[in-house]
């Protein structure tokens, strides 16, 4: 089965900290995405990645950047938290060719 | 603009009752479908897609969805509920290719005993 884990599945940070994200995933696929999740939403894609050193903006990627130096690791960063960054992060990976995205557990960040 | 709206926010039923959570989607050519469930503290789970051909898909969990293209939906149906099915669903429509995908705002299914 595929694995995507996240690093952590609850955050407190304060405004103004420098937040790092990490998604990892275990079966080798070409690309990964980053979404955020809020009540009334649903989820809206932050940033994606189709390979090392690749990365595409979504629909709502002001406040947020990315990093993939390796192909297994995602990291969603965070320059300068402010409260409307407060939500659930969602990872997700995909093999290119099967198109079915597997997705993480999660990672709710609470920023004070 | 790709859109895709998913018009119950909260739907309530007794178990094994049968099911349908609407789906609507605005998508200039022939879409790709997808839908998720999300079950308390865990991600996203694919329940089933629709690319092309039969326009009933069978998915996981025993759940179907039906693609009408003159109504521009993508309805998911469960014959009987189960308490375990309890979570919350996600439509989805992939825009220009299947990698980047536009969710509804999700549907929280309660299942009373």
């Amino acid at each position: 089965d595929v694995k995507v884990t996240q690093s952590s599945r609850y955050l407190v940070k304060r405004t103004g900290e420098k937040v790092f994200l990490e998604c990892v995933q275990d079966m080798d696929h070409e690309n990964m995405f980053w979404y955020r999740q809020d009540p009334g939403l649903g989820l809206r894609l932050i940033y994606f990645s189709y390979d090392v050193k690749m990365k595409e903006k979504g629909d709502i990627p002001e406040g947020y950047s990315v990093s993939r130096e390796k192909k297994e690791r995602f990291s969603l960063i965070l320059e300068s938290a402010s409260t409307n960054q407060t939500s659930m992060y969602l990872c997700a990976s995909q093999s290119g060719a099967e198109g079915k995205k597997y997705f993480g557990p999660g990672t709710r960040l609470t920023v004070t | 603009a790709q859109s895709v709206t998913q018009p119950d926010i909260h739907i309530t039923v007794s178990e094994g009752a049968s099911l349908e959570l609407r789906c609507n989607y605005s998508y200039g050519a022939t879409p790709y479908l997808f839908w998720y469930v999300q079950s308390p503290g865990q991600g996203l789970q694919l329940l089933l897609k629709y690319f092309s051909g039969d326009t009933l898909v069978q998915g996981i969990k025993g759940f179907e969805a039906e693609f009408k293209r003159s109504q521009s939906s993508f309805n998911l149906r469960k014959p009987s509920v189960h308490w375990s099915d309890a979570a919350e669903y996600f439509c989805a429509v992939a825009a220009y290719n299947t990698d980047k995908l536009i969710f509804g705002t999700g549907t929280r299914l309660q299942v009373f005993p």
